[in-house]
């Protein structure tokens, strides 16, 4: 079974601190993805990478930074919380790049900004 | 542009019922797969199934069953003999084939099942 686990599963931060939300999947999955969820939206991707190293902006990239030095662990950045940032990160992975493979999510991360 | 249309925004129906979740998407591309997931109260999203555009048969996995009509552009999930466990949000989704494995959601249905 794919397992892809999130550091936290509720995280307090006051605004203005730098967060980091940390990915790690154990299926040596070579993309992996970072989507936040807020209601009435659904699920928007910040940024995905299909490689160490690599990066590729989502649709609300601004705001956030990723880090991938592993091919096991992608990190999300807030280099400075905001109110709003308050949301619900939810990290997925995938096995092959450009093949449309299922993504398979971690348990999220419920954020709140002060 | 792709997108995946969710209609109904939340259902609630009696434990037992059959309910269909509806699914329509929009994209030029002719090769492109589709996906349902759960979220339960949890959080987590499931994977239920994934669906290449090139298979229109439909599938059966229990009480889950999905139609995939491609001359509608839908992909229904329809859940037979409720249950209460299958209270959630129901995500359908779109990804074209070559446009680096992006996954386009739908807003979710909220299904309640009623005991």
């Amino acid at each position: 079974d794919v397992k892809v686990t999130q550091s936290s599963r509720y995280l307090v931060k006051r605004t203005g601190e730098k967060v980091f939300l940390e990915c790690v999947q154990d299926m040596d999955h070579e993309n992996m993805f970072w989507y936040r969820q807020d209601p009435g939206l659904g699920l928007r991707l910040i940024y995905f990478s299909y490689d160490v190293k690599m990066k590729e902006k989502g649709d609300i990239p601004e705001g956030y930074s990723v880090s991938r030095e592993k091919k096991e662990r992608f990190s999300l950045i807030l280099e400075s919380a905001s109110t709003n940032q308050t949301s619900m990160y939810l990290c997925a992975s995938s096995l092959f790049r450009q093949k449309q493979e299922t993504q398979y999510f971690g348990p999220g991360t419920r954020l709140l900004v002060l | 542009a792709q997108k995946v249309t969710q209609a109904q925004t939340e259902i609630s129906v009696v434990e037992k019922e059959d309910v269909t979740l509806d699914c329509v998407y929009e994209t030029r591309d002719t090769t492109y797969y589709l996906f349902w997931y759960k979220q339960p109260p949890s959080g987590e999203l499931v994977f239920l199934i994934r669906r290449n555009s090139f298979d229109e048969q439909n599938e059966i996995s229990g009480r889950y069953s999905w139609n995939f009509q491609k001359s509608t552009s839908s992909f229904n999930f329809t859940i037979t003999a409720s249950q209460v466990v299958d209270s959630a949000v129901y995500f359908c989704a779109l990804s074209e084939f070559n446009r680096d494995d992006k996954i386009i959601f739908g807003k979710g249905t909220r299904l309640h099942i009623l005991p």
